[in-house]
């Protein structure tokens, strides 16, 4: 999983509590992402980082949030969780190979919100 | 709004058969397409991909055949094998890829 790990692998949270699921990565990519996979969307882009507290939204930013205060760890934040944001959720790397950025995923959270 | 279209959702194909999974994209500012194989309970992982300065990509028993001008581009793999038996999903981004759009997914059955 190109050095990528996700804590935790699986959680189940009520709805309305505030949840945070970390990334970590051990080979000091510059860029990092948070995705989420839902049956029949593929992946979808949540928020990205190309540097320490540098962040951007994605494709489906709404009611998440982010930091990144080392290269290393990238957190995802869910203020408010809902129902609608049960998904397993992905972070990524990306690596320059040539003239390509390559993406390369982690293991994955399973979130799971009653 | 879908920008990134798969085709088809679910394929079952023979082994030693031909596995050909079909993506169509709108936004002709990509010029990366990636396809990712991912395995039930694990991270989709990197397969090939291919640039749009070329028609055909091979590595080993994957082709990718990219269409500029159809805005398609598809996975070939060649003498599918039940270890291939996997969701696949096709992608397409700029050139940072930090607005990469992935299909749909497509789950490939290969029968021994």
């Amino acid at each position: 999983d190109a050095g990528i790990t996700q804590s935790p692998r699986h959680k189940v949270t009520e709805t309305g509590t505030p949840v945070t699921l970390r990334c970590h990565q051990t080979e000091n990519h510059r860029y990092m992402y948070w995705y989420r996979q839902d049956p029949g969307h593929g992946l979808r882009l949540i928020h990205y980082s190309y540097g320490v507290k540098d962040t951007d939204k994605g494709e489906v930013s709404d009611g998440y949030s982010v930091s990144r205060s080392k290269t290393e760890d990238f957190l995802l934040t869910l203020e408010s969780a809902t129902s609608s944001q049960t998904s397993v959720y992905f972070c990524a790397i990306s690596v320059t190979s040539g003239s390509l950025h390559e993406q390369f995923f982690g293991p994955g959270t399973r979130l799971t919100v009653l | 709004q879908q920008q990134v279209k798969q085709s088809p959702q679910s394929l079952i194909v023979q082994k030693g058969g031909i596995s050909i999974i079909n993506c169509a994209y709108e936004n002709t500012a990509f010029d990366y397409f990636p396809w990712y194989q991912q395995f039930p309970g694990k991270g989709p992982a990197l397969l090939i991909a291919i640039r749009p300065d070329v028609s055909e990509k091979k590595e080993g028993r994957f082709t990718i055949s990219f269409n500029k001008s159809a805005k398609q581009f598809s996975l070939h793999i060649m003498d599918s094998q039940p270890g291939d038996s996997a969701t696949y999903f096709c992608a397409a981004g700029g050139y940072n890829n930090n607005d990469m759009r992935f299909g749909a997914g497509t789950r490939l059955t290969v029968k021994p």
